[in-house]
């Protein structure tokens, strides 16, 4: 069965830091995509950032800069650095995995990140 | 604004059919694949369709998907009470290089 976790959320001062991890266990990780896709409170789903199974990377132009992600396939997980963060920047963030284009996605449950002073 | 367009929202009764459109561009639905993803209240998005049409498994056939052009639909047959929830379609935007999705459609099942 493939499950994502998603951690390292919490609440951050407006310019500071968190780093977000998404574990992943049942499916052959090296070959999957990984994407976050975050969800501001009480609004819709807007995608964040991806990391190919090639370790190409892709970005939201809102996050480009201040954002990085990254992925230890020895350790089954991807990383989202998330630099000089903005009340704007609030949000349920999930991990999604996906292998192709034509196969199913798979999501974590959230991490809620804050940013407020 | 999202780069896909759906209806805010949509309510049809117990036993009912419904659909919801998700409306995109050449880039985007005209030339990837479309998902849908069923949201409840406080809970993570479930993928309903994949592939345009394509069910995971669990995922009952009341649900179907369907894609002409730069548009796609989502059908759900056989209402039920349980399946108030919010509904997203999301596909990859190939000029954007982003993934995009619509801005949710809330349906309610009077």
């Amino acid at each position: 069965e493939v499950q994502l976790l998603e951690s390292g959320g919490g609440m951050v001062q407006p310019g500071g830091s968190l780093r977000l991890s998404c574990g992943a266990s049942g499916f052959t990780f090296p070959t999957f995509d990984i994407s976050w896709v975050r969800q501001a409170p009480g609004k819709g789903l807007e995608w964040v950032s991806v990391i190919t199974s090639g370790h190409n990377t892709y970005y939201l132009d809102s996050v480009k800069g201040r954002f990085t992600i990254s992925r230890d396939n020895s350790q089954n997980t991807v990383y989202l650095q998330m630099n000089s963060l903005r009340a704007e920047d609030t949000a349920v963030y999930y991990c999604v995995s996906r292998e192709t284009p034509t196969s199913p996605d798979h999501w974590g449950q959230g991490t809620l990140v804050t940013v407020s002073s | 604004q999202s780069v896909l367009t759906q209806p805010p929202s949509v309510s049809a009764a117990p036993g009912q059919m419904v659909t919801i459109s998700c409306s995109g561009s050449y880039s985007n639905i005209g030339y990837n694949y479309i998902s849908w993803y069923q949201q409840l209240p406080g809970t993570a998005p479930k993928l309903l369709i994949y592939q345009n049409d394509e069910r995971p498994s669990g995922i009952p056939d009341r649900f179907s998907g369907s894609k002409s052009g730069t548009s796609a639909t989502l059908g759900i047959t056989g209402l039920q009470t349980g399946d108030e929830a919010d509904y997203y379609c999301g596909t990859w935007d190939s000029s954007l290089y982003i993934w995009v999705f619509g801005g949710g459609t809330k349906l309610t099942v009077l």
